[in-house]
Order: C-alpha cells, then sequence, then structure tokens
C-alpha cells in the first residue's frame, strides 16, 4: 500500500493568485495523477505526472493554468495559477504503486476555495 | 476503458449486508473490476478488484458473473461508517489511471 500526504489541506485564496500543492507518497510508486473534484461532483482527471518529463494533460486541462512538477519517485506538485471562483474544488493527488496488484491510493486532498 | 452503470443511491439497515450492483456489459477480456469509496471530505479508498473470479478481503466481497457483464459489490454488516459513495470501475489492468463515474451513494440506516 501506500501513504499520500498533500499540503496544504484547505486554502483561501483571491482571484488572480496561484496556489501549489504538494504531494507526498511514503514509497515510491510507478505513476502519479492529479485528480479534481467540483463541488458535489465525481474525480475528474487533471494529468499524469511525469518523474523528469513534461506532465501528460487531460482534454480541457492545459499547462499553463495547471503546471506540474514531479522531481523524482514520490513527489509532485500541482500548481493552480491565475485562479478564479471556478477553481474552487478539492485536488487530489494519487499514486499507481508498481507491482501486480494495480492499486491506486488517494490522497486526503485539498480544498481550495477562490473569492 | 468500459463504462459501468450503477444505481445512484441506496439504502441499508445497520448489520446488514450492503448488496452493490454494477453493470459493465461493454466489458473487455483483459479489463479489471475495481470498487472504490469515498467517505464524505476524504480521498477515494480503495476496495477490492477482480479479473474473473469472486475475491473476498477484509472489507468485502466482489461477486463477478460469469459473462463479466457485472459485479455486485458485497458490504457482509455494513456500519454507519460505511455510508459513502461507492464506485465501480473497469481498466486494464496496469493501465495509467482511473476515471470515475457517478458511483452510488449507500446510506447506512440505523
Amino acid at each position: 500500500s501506500a501513504v499520500i500526504s498533500q499540503k496544504p489541506s484547505r486554502d483561501i485564496c483571491q482571484r488572480g493568485t496561484s496556489l501549489t500543492i504538494q504531494c507526498q507518497v511514503d514509497s515510491q510508486v510507478t505513476m502519479m495523477f492529479w485528480y479534481r473534484q467540483q463541488p458535489g461532483q465525481s474525480l475528474t482527471l487533471i494529468a499524469t505526472a511525469n518523474q523528469g518529463s513534461e506532465a501528460t494533460y487531460e482534454s480541457g486541462f492545459v499547462i499553463d493554468k495547471f503546471p506540474i512538477s514531479r522531481p523524482n519517485l514520490t513527489f509532485s506538485t500541482l500548481t493552480v495559477s491565475n485562479m478564479s471562483p471556478e477553481d474552487s474544488s478539492i485536488y487530489l493527488c494519487s499514486a499507481l504503486t508498481s507491482g501486480g496488484s494495480y492499486e491506486q491510493y488517494f490522497g486526503p486532498g485539498t480544498r481550495l476555495t477562490v473569492t | 476503458d468500459a463504462k459501468t452503470t450503477q444505481p445512484p443511491s441506496m439504502d441499508c439497515a445497520e448489520g446488514r449486508a450492503a448488496n452493490l450492483p454494477c453493470n459493465h456489459s461493454t466489458i473487455s477480456g483483459n479489463e479489471y473490476v475495481y470498487w472504490y469509496r469515498q467517505i464524505h471530505s476524504q480521498g477515494p479508498q480503495y476496495i477490492i478488484h477482480g479479473l474473473k473470479n469472486n475475491e473476498t478481503n477484509e472489507m468485502a466481497s466482489l461477486i463477478i458473473t460469469e459473462d463479466r457483464k457485472s459485479s455486485t459489490l458485497i458490504l457482509p454488516h455494513a456500519t454507519l461508517r460505511d455510508t459513502a459513495v461507492y464506485y465501480c470501475i473497469v481498466r486494464v489492468g496496469g493501465a495509467n489511471n482511473l476515471f470515475f463515474g457517478t458511483g452510488t451513494r449507500l446510506t447506512v440506516i440505523p
């Protein structure tokens, strides 16, 4: 299994500013991902964080708005840039463990409110 | 990834078995069935997964029909802490990520 922590757990930010969310996994994992969960909605995949290269973004998400870093096998950051109230969501980090079980684990999420 | 269909909500009496159905009629031979749940204000929690055989762990049992077009997650003795949204997802083993549908909101009633 993998234990995932995120910082901050929540934040209230002003329109036009940026916030960087950190994700730390307690063991080496093969893949890391970032999801968004808007109020009352299911999870939507933003991107796959690739170690040492640019993240792979899903349709509707772009690097300029959601830059992602993954400098090593256990750490990743997601930045929400130039925020607007529509960016108010829970942002979740996720990791896929190595081995044959293909179990994917999730962090507790970062609750972002943009005013 | 194949699409899944789940009822939007279900109730279950505390102490009884909760049986959560999922239809995945377009599942392909190399796709696994995964179940996750999300308790309010927390990240999704892995429950169980299987390919074609029934599976059981300390949390739940997974029953997959012989044609693999549907499955049932069984929580044998539901407690109030099992109140959550349950997601059924099909995915090729080792594929990059999970795509979440709308899930079933299970409410365990005292």
